[in-house]
C-alpha cells in the first residue's frame, strides 16, 4: 500500500485562487517533502519540512505538518497558470534515505 | 552548476534487448538513487547507491535489473531482456552526503519497449 496518499487526485481552480493539497502517510517519518512535476518532465523540489516542524513558508507556498494525524498540506496562494502541474509528497524515515512518494495531485489552473 | 544529468532522455527498445540508462549526479554528491514512474503514478524507489557500493536495492526487481555507481563515471541502470512492462520513466536523484534526504532529480529517461 502507498505510504503517501494525496488528495484530491485532481483539482481545477481559477487563476488567482488558492490551491490546497493534502498528503497522508502511514509510518513514522524524518522529513516530508513536496515536489512539482510538469507533464512529461522531471521533479522540481519545492519544500522540505522536518518531523519536528509544524509549518514552513517559501514564497507563495505554505506547508503544514501534523505528525499526530500523519498528514501534511501544501497551500499555493494566488495561483498562476504556470502552477499547473502534478504535485507529490514524499517521506523518508530515520536512517532510511529512500523517498516514498504519494500518488500525486494533478492541479489545473484555469486562466 | 550542472544539476543531475540523465541520458538518453528517450530510449526505444524492442522486447528482449538491453537498456542502459545513465545518470551523472550533481558535482560533490556521492549518493545516487533510481526511481521508476509508471504512467499516471507516483515514483517508486528502486535502488540507492554510493560510490562502488549498493546500499539499498529493496525496490529492484529480482531479475534482469542491475545498477552500479563506479568510482569514475556515471551511475548505470541496466535492464536486460526488456519486456513491455518495463516501459516507464526512470528518474535518477542525487544528494549530498550530509543531507541524504535532500534529493535533486534529473529530467528522467523515458523507456519505451515495443
Amino acid at each position: 500500500s502507498q505510504q503517501g496518499e494525496e488528495d484530491p487526485q485532481a483539482l481545477s481552480i481559477q487563476e488567482g485562487e488558492n490551491a490546497t493539497m493534502n498528503c497522508s502517510y502511514k509510518t513514522s517519518i524524518n522529513n516530508l517533502q513536496w515536489y512539482r512535476q510538469n507533464s512529461g518532465r522531471g521533479l522540481v523540489h519545492l519544500i522540505l519540512i522536518r518531523s519536528n516542524e509544524r509549518e514552513k513558508h517559501s514564497g507563495r507556498l505554505r506547508v503544514t505538518l501534523d505528525t499526530s494525524k500523519k498528514s501534511s498540506s501544501l497551500l499555493i496562494t494566488a495561483s498562476r497558470a504556470a502552477d499547473t502541474a502534478s504535485y507529490f509528497c514524499a517521506t523518508d524515515d530515520f536512517g532510511n534515505e529512500k523517498l516514498t512518494f504519494g500518488t500525486g495531485t494533478r492541479l489545473t489552473i484555469i486562466p | 552548476n550542472a544539476g543531475v544529468m540523465q541520458n538518453p532522455r528517450h530510449l526505444v527498445r524492442r522486447r528482449g534487448q538491453e537498456a542502459r540508462l545513465r545518470c551523472s549526479p550533481v558535482k560533490g554528491h556521492s549518493h545516487v538513487y533510481w526511481y521508476r514512474q509508471l504512467p499516471e503514478e507516483g515514483l517508486k524507489f528502486m535502488v540507492y547507491l554510493q560510490k562502488e557500493n549498493i546500499i539499498d536495492e529493496s525496490g529492484m526487481p529480482k531479475e534482469r535489473f542491475s545498477a552500479e555507481f563506479p568510482k569514475e563515471g556515471p551511475s548505470i541502470l541496466r535492464i536486460q531482456q526488456v519486456v513491455r512492462g518495463d516501459s516507464a520513466a526512470y528518474f535518477c536523484a542525487s544528494s549530498p552526503p550530509q543531507r541524504p534526504s535532500e534529493q535533486y532529480f534529473g529530467p528522467g529517461t523515458r523507456l519505451t519497449v515495443t
